[in-house]
């Protein structure tokens, strides 16, 4: 019973360039959640999917970030003409149902570096 | 205003003694989780306490809330080296769609 699974772990891009993260929820997950990890601080809440649909995306940044959970494979984040702003660890969580009274599952992160 | 305060932000502990850090959070919750965060790793959950109840056991781990203080305490009884991380409680808020994270605490058990 695999977990939340992201990749890629490791991502280094250079000023500019495109950054695409995936995340497959964990088997029977159909929400999805992605949160940003500046280093030593707290994770802050981005969006919410569930399958082709956004909830809410009110931590979504207005420009650049996008981020969709289509009907068949994984759920994307997607970062256009990155800067150096945006080095951090992305983490991607799944449930079975909302947040509300449920656990979260949370999968291993991607550490995007841009240079 | 933050949603889930951790103190202290940093703990350093000797192996065996017990570790309690709190969380103070400023709205109405439905219920609050405690997770871990090792070093360059993802987040595992650790415990959930809904809003009617006031204590939870798992294990070594023991978490209260007082709802009244808008406060909860994660204890970690005959702590060991392997329990140094971050930990970190999140809350729901009235929302539901999302948790709201503290900035954490860093617990360092030293053996």
């Amino acid at each position: 019973n695999a977990g939340v699974m992201q990749n890629p772990r490791h991502l280094v891009r250079r000023r500019g360039q495109e950054a695409r993260l995936r995340c497959s929820p964990m088997k029977g997950h159909s929400h999805v959640y992605w949160y940003r990890q500046l280093p030593e601080e707290g994770l802050k809440f981005m969006v919410y999917l569930q399958k082709e649909n956004i909830i809410d995306e009110s931590g979504m940044p207005k420009e650049r970030f996008s981020a969709e959970f289509p009907k068949e494979g994984p759920s994307i984040l997607r970062i256009q003409q990155v800067v150096r702003g945006d080095s951090a660890a992305y983490f991607c969580a799944s449930s079975q149902q909302g947040a509300l009274g449920n656990t979260i599952y949370f999968g291993e992160g991607s550490w995007l570096t841009v240079v | 205003s933050q949603q889930g305060e951790e103190d202290p932000q940093a703990l350093s502990i000797q192996e065996g003694e017990n570790a309690t850090m709190n969380c103070s959070y400023k709205t109405s919750i439905n219920n609050l989780q405690w997770y871990r965060q090792n070093s360059g790793r993802g987040l595992v959950h650790l415990i959930l306490i809904r809003s009617n109840e006031r204590e939870k056991h798992s294990g070594r781990l023991r978490v209260t809330l007082d709802t009244s203080k808008k406060s909860s305490s994660l204890l970690i009884t005959a702590s060991r080296a392997a329990d140094t991380a971050s930990y970190f409680c999140a809350t729901d808020g009235t929302s539901g769609s999302r948790l709201t994270f503290g900035e954490g605490t860093q617990l360092t058990v030293n053996p």
